[in-house]
Order: structure tokens, then sequence, then C-alpha cells
């Protein structure tokens, strides 16, 4: 089975700054992709990135990025400029391919943007 | 376009009584749904998968009797939480997964229950 560990509960950080989400995990598949959602106080779950795991290239969406470190098993979201919008849970999950491709999600961090 | 409709948005019932939950894949069809429970502050758990056509597939430690789902067509899915308790108050997300794209889930809004 696999797992996902995010060992920060909250974190906070000051509007246009950079922030880094931390993500473990732990499995023996070869074949899986790697998820950043952000839930806002909507509740409504929002993908932020994906990252495949046969990919060495980090995967960038605007101010988004990772750092896929397949043989470490780390996945870490860096934000950019941060903007109070960003205020969410972040959750990092987990998919294996060729099976049953459900996400196993980490128990999140509640980033707040401060202005 | 891929939106993951939820309805309702939020349902208060008696104890005893059952309550559905609809979810549908507004613009894509969906093989999978999924369907997952969240506590206050806590993540998303899985509670069950749902396949087009075919019986659920439930997580160890829900009950099958008492979350009845139903994926009648590619774009609907329906949990029905059968003889409510209190304890089954919680925030109900539904996930649909594009058909042909296994690594695109859409989530749908949640549904809160509070059961009385």
């Amino acid at each position: 089975a696999q797992t996902v560990t995010q060992s920060q509960p909250e974190m906070s950080v000051q509007e246009a700054e950079t922030v880094t989400l931390s993500c473990t995990y732990d499995t023996s598949e070869n074949n899986y992709y790697l998820f950043w959602y952000k839930q806002p106080p909507s509740r409504q779950m929002i993908l932020v990135i994906r990252q495949e795991a046969y990919k060495q290239q980090n995967a960038t969406e605007n101010r988004f990025s990772v750092n896929f470190q397949k043989a470490a098993k780390s996945f870490s979201l860096k934000i950019s400029d941060s903007q109070l919008g960003d205020t969410a849970m972040y959750f990092c999950a987990f998919m294996k391919l060729f099976g049953n491709e459900k996400l196993t999600f980490g128990t999140g961090t509640r980033l707040t943007i401060i202005p | 376009g891929a939106v993951v409709s939820q309805h309702p948005s939020w349902v208060i019932c008696k104890s005893g009584t059952s309550v559905k939950i609809e979810c549908r894949s507004l613009d894509f069809q969906a093989t999978t749904m999924f369907w997952y429970r969240q506590f206050p502050k806590q993540s998303l758990m899985l509670m069950a998968t749902s396949n087009e056509g075919s019986k659920a597939t439930y997580e160890q430690g829900v009950e099958k009797d008492k979350f009845l789902i139903n994926h009648a067509s590619l774009t609907l899915s329906t949990l029905t939480v059968t003889s409510a308790h209190p304890e089954d108050s919680s925030f109900y997300i539904c996930s649909a997964q594009r058909q042909g794209r296994s690594y695109e889930q859409y989530f749908g809004p949640g549904t809160r229950l509070t059961v009385t």
C-alpha cells in the first residue's frame, strides 16, 4: 500500500514571498503520478500541478513548481510570489497506474498568506 | 470544461432516514467515479470506487449496505446513505475520472450532510 506524508500541518508566509510545502511518499510501484491539490475555504478541490513519475523534468504551472526527487520519494511544491488567494489547504496525492487508479492523499498543509 | 456537479450541496435529514447524493460529470464521460468523506480539518478518505455498469468497490471499513453506490451511466453516480445516524454527518465529495485518461480526476464541490 502507498502512503503519503505531509509533515507540515500549518504554514504561513507574507504575501509576495516564496513558500515550499513538503511531501514524501512510500511505494514499490514504478509507474505512478503525483499531484498537488488545493482546497480553499469553499472546499472545492482544485488541481494545482501533476507530475508523471517517468518524467525527470519537474512540472511547472505559472507560479507553482515542484521538486520531484524520485529516488528520495520526495515531491515538494514551491509557490512563488504568493498571493492572498493561495490561502488554502494543500494536499499531496499519489496515484499508481495500471490497476486501481485511485488517489491516496496526505494529511494536508494549511497555508495562510499574510497581507 | 471538466466540470463535476454534486446535488444537493447541503442536506439535513432526521436520524433513521435515507438521503441520496448525486454526482454528475457535465461535459465529459466518466467510467469511474470516486466517493470520499472528509471530516473537519482532515484529509479526504476514500470510501468507494464506482464503475459504470458494475458493482462499486468499497474500501476496508466502509459498510456497503449503509453507503449504497449506483453508477448507472457514464455521467452519473449516486451515493445513498441509508438509515442515517448523527455520526454519518460529514462532508461528502465525489470525483470523476475522465474516460481514457485516468490521471485526470475532477472533483465535485461536495455535499454537507447533517443528521439530526
